[in-house]
């Protein structure tokens, strides 16, 4: 079946490192890909999206690139902030439904 | 301004006693869902519905019942809640247009606790 694997966390980082969180996939067909975050308190927000192979989502600095070959959408950002800290989800499109990974909580420290 | 909301945001209540999550979105959007969040489990949904008077179940259905009377509404509803059913609810919207489920708008969020 579709399935989403995230890595865990949480990730640690210091202010204006490089982050990557990996998130790989299963599915059939071509799925649509997506990375949403979680600010404490609050519910999910879309952060970006591809729909199709090598296309590169992009939003706020971060960046995902679809890779059919490697069934990945990394996330990616450069010179990470303290106010970035929140909890990060991949997701796939599967027949109308969302499938989420488990999560991966990143903490950037001053 | 474009948005999903919830109430309540906290609810505390025993085993058994029936109670219900509102959902509402003032986007027009034909696609509503149900998720709950729990620790290590990410997001895993209850219901859909794909418009009014149409639902469908999710991955987590059992002891969970929605109706889509109005294109705006998407109440949860817990017949007889169990402690298993402590949880944080989602509820999210998305936009015709777009393929069914993609880009989904969030509620902020329900903290059930059932005692």
């Amino acid at each position: 079946g579709n399935s989403v694997t995230q890595m865990e966390g949480p990730v640690t980082l210091s202010e204006e490192a490089f982050l990557t969180i990996n998130c790989t996939y299963t599915a059939t067909g071509y799925p649509s890909l997506f990375w949403y975050v979680q600010y404490p308190g609050e519910g999910l927000q879309l952060l970006l999206k591809a729909t199709k192979a090598d296309d590169k989502g992009s939003n706020k600095g971060f960046e995902a690139t679809y890779r059919k070959e490697t069934t990945s959408f990394h996330l990616e950002k450069g010179s990470v902030q303290v106010s970035v800290s929140a909890v990060y989800f991949c997701a796939l499109n599967s027949n109308y439904q969302l499938i989420w990974g488990a999560g991966t909580k990143l903490i950037i420290k001053p | 301004e474009a948005q999903v909301t919830q109430n309540p945001r906290y609810l505390i209540t025993v085993t058994g006693k029936k109670l219900t999550v509102t959902c509402s979105q003032n986007m027009n959007h034909e696609y509503m869902s149900w998720y709950r969040q729990d620790p290590g489990l990410g997001l895993r949904q209850i219901y859909y519905s794909m418009n009014v008077e149409v639902t469908d179940k999710g991955d987590v259905p059992e002891g969970y019942k929605v109706s889509r009377k109005e294109k705006r509404n998407f109440p949860l509803i817990l017949e007889s809640p169990s402690p298993n059913q402590t949880s944080l609810y989602f509820c999210a919207s998305s936009p015709p247009g777009t393929r069914r489920g993609d880009t989904q708008y969030f509620g902020p969020g329900t903290r059930l606790t059932v005692l």
